[in-house]
């Protein structure tokens, strides 16, 4: 699986909006980005996906940079329950077999 | 449409028992994941099932541990002889497709939180 660079920690202030880097400077054509989130104590939540171009959805927008090389999870109003670990992840189309690989994510911390 | 179910949530077993632990994928879902989450630690896959076939079960530890997901009837993780170490989170997570589009999603249960004496 290609591999992700995501900043150990962040923080933000609640209603403030918060911008999640990832850097994958190994990505393929194929490959599709992928952002799940894990609040505590709970199962992964999956947030959003795009390939090439920005896709928005009610929970968060995904910018991706023209080269693929790296893009941004944006939480456009930041609130207490957003308070999670944020994976982003790499999925090749037509590789193996489905699994999900897991870094240690970015650890988002906002205050009240 | 009720979500990926887990049980139980939480399951205690003493070193040496076995632990079965349940996934029952979303309506429709055909292909199962169980992942593993040891404390402070990262998610990491364990097993990939369609039904009555495993897939890939390279992340599986090569003893004790064991997945199957049958015609019927929810998916089961089935760890023999439990020790210490086995005490994690184990999350299952299901999908409509097999991930080859590169574009499915995984729907994850809240998983089973293992306590092993």
């Amino acid at each position: 699986d290609a591999k992700t660079t995501q900043p150990n920690s962040m923080e933000s202030n609640e209603e403030e909006p918060v911008h999640l880097p990832c850097n994958h400077s190994t990505i393929s054509g194929t490959d599709y980005i992928h952002w799940y989130r894990q609040l505590p104590s709970q199962g992964p939540e999956y947030v959003i996906h795009g390939l090439t171009s920005n896709v928005n959805n009610r929970m968060a927008s995904l910018a991706i940079a023209e080269d693929r090389k790296s893009s941004t999870l944006i939480l456009h109003r930041a609130t207490l329950r957003d308070a999670a670990v944020y994976y982003c992840i790499l999925r090749d189309r037509g590789s193996t077999l489905g699994r999900l690989y897991f870094g240690r994510g970015t650890q988002l911390t906002v205050w009240p | 449409n009720a979500g990926v179910m887990q049980n139980p949530r939480h399951l205690v077993r003493r070193r040496g028992q076995e632990a079965r632990l349940r996934c029952s994928p979303m309506k429709g879902h055909s292909h199962v994941y169980w992942y593993r989450q040891l404390p402070e630690e990262g998610l990491k896959f364990m097993v990939y099932l369609q039904k009555e076939n495993i897939i890939d079960e390279s992340g599986m530890p090569k003893e004790r541990f064991s997945a199957e997901f049958p015609k019927e009837g929810p998916s089961i993780l089935r760890i023999q002889q439990v020790v210490r170490g086995d005490s994690a989170a184990y999350f299952c997570a299901s999908s409509t497709n097999s991930g080859r589009s590169g574009a499915d999603t995984q729907y994850f249960g809240p998983g089973t939180r293992l306590t092993v004496l």
